[in-house]
Parts: C-alpha cells; structure tokens; sequence
C-alpha cells in the first residue's frame, strides 16, 4: 500500500500570510490526490482533488500542486485566516481495492491573529 | 440536507462486553467505510463495503465485525476480542469515482 509523509509537526504561521503543506508518498504513483480538512473532535471534510494529468488546481484561497516526479503534492492557503486552524489531511488511492484511499497523518496548522 | 449520520456521540465499553456503532446515510452512495483514529496516527480501515450485502476487511479488521444489509446502514461492532479499542471511530460514504464523506464520528471509551 501506498506511504504517505506529512509534518507530523504543527505548522504555526500569521494571519494573512499563506500557508503551505506537503505531502510526499512512495512507492506507485497515484492516480489522483485529495485533501481534507479536519476540526478537533470532527470528521474529515473533503476541499480538493487533483489529477495526476494536472499540475495545480483552485478553489477560493486554496492551490493544490501535483509533482508525480517529485511524488509531492503542496497544499497552499493563500490569505490566511485564524478560522483555517485545522488538521489537513491528504490521500491517495491504493493500488488496488474499489475507491480505498490510504490517509496522512495530517498537518495541524495554526493561524496566528 | 444529506450526509452521514454516526451515533452515539460518546459510547463506553465494559470488559469482555461488545458494542455497535452506527452509521447512516443518505447520500445514495454505494461504498461504505470505518476508519479508527488513533492520536497523532492517521485514520486506519477497518472495514469497507462496496454494495449491499458485500464488504471486505481493511487494514485492521481483527476484533471487529460489519454487516450492509441495507444501502443506508453499515454498523460496527467492537466485539471483546478487539483488546484496545479505545479510539475515535470514523464512518465514510463514496460514490464511484468520488471523495469520501465522513460523519463527526463516535468516541469509544472503555470502563
């Protein structure tokens, strides 16, 4: 199955400023991407998926980039806001089984007013 | 407003005891999902199912059983055999293709 590495360590930046968070795997690569977002005590909400055939995708204040040679993808958080602090977590599709995805451990990440 | 439904919020286990966890959905999706958060880990599976009457063991099945009798529902049990079960408990739908909608999951503690 597929590894996924993410910074285990909080990433505390200030408010405005962007945030960005990786997401590196090994092994086969994928053939998409996703990222979630995670509040204390909640479920994970799904933000964005990307293509192995594209290289970046938006969605508001959101990028997500997708280096298959590098096998990395960024999650970028332009503008950021106190209201962004969350765990973000990326996933990956397993090589096989219908629609499983292997998760990160998550990025918690702190926007400092 | 459709979505996944998980109960109970908080569920406490006595030893040798089993419990089961809820899920409905009404999203019409086909793929059902549990996931076990532990902290600081990622979420695990446990169990998926691709249609009704079907599913398949995860990563870490032992000591839990599912059934999908109907579309909308796909419990858990925690039997005595799972010896840590402690954990946030997280149940998920999809369609083909699609990303996975999670409910705000169940917190099972033990006595």
């Amino acid at each position: 199955s597929q590894k996924i590495e993410q910074n285990s360590e909080a990433l505390n930046i200030q408010e405005g400023k962007t945030a960005t968070l990786t997401c590196n795997y090994t092994n086969y690569s994928p053939a998409y991407l996703q990222w979630y977002r995670q509040d204390p005590g909640r479920g994970p909400v799904f933000l964005l998926l990307i293509r192995e055939n594209e290289k970046e995708k938006r969605k508001e204040r959101l990028k997500v980039t997708f280096d298959t040679t590098l096998k990395q993808s960024l999650f970028h958080i332009t503008a950021s806001q106190p209201a962004d602090s969350a765990t973000y977590l990326c996933a990956l599709p397993n090589s096989g089984g219908y629609q499983k995805v292997t998760f990160g451990t998550g990025t918690k990440l702190q926007v400092i007013p | 407003d459709g979505g996944i439904t998980q109960s109970p919020k908080y569920l406490f286990r006595k030893e040798g005891q089993n419990v089961t966890l809820s899920c409905e959905q009404n999203l019409n999706h086909d793929a059902m999902y549990w996931y076990r958060q532990d902290p600081g880990q990622g979420l695990r599976l446990i169990y998926y199912s691709q249609i009704v009457n079907d599913f398949q063991k995860g990563d870490i099945a032992e000591g839990y059983s599912v059934s999908r009798e109907k579309k909308e529902s796909f419990p858990l049990t925690v039997t005595s055999a799972q010896k840590n079960p402690t954990a946030f408990y997280l149940c998920a739908s999809s369609s083909a293709p699609g990303p996975q909608h999670f409910g705000d999951g169940t917190r099972l503690s033990i006595l």
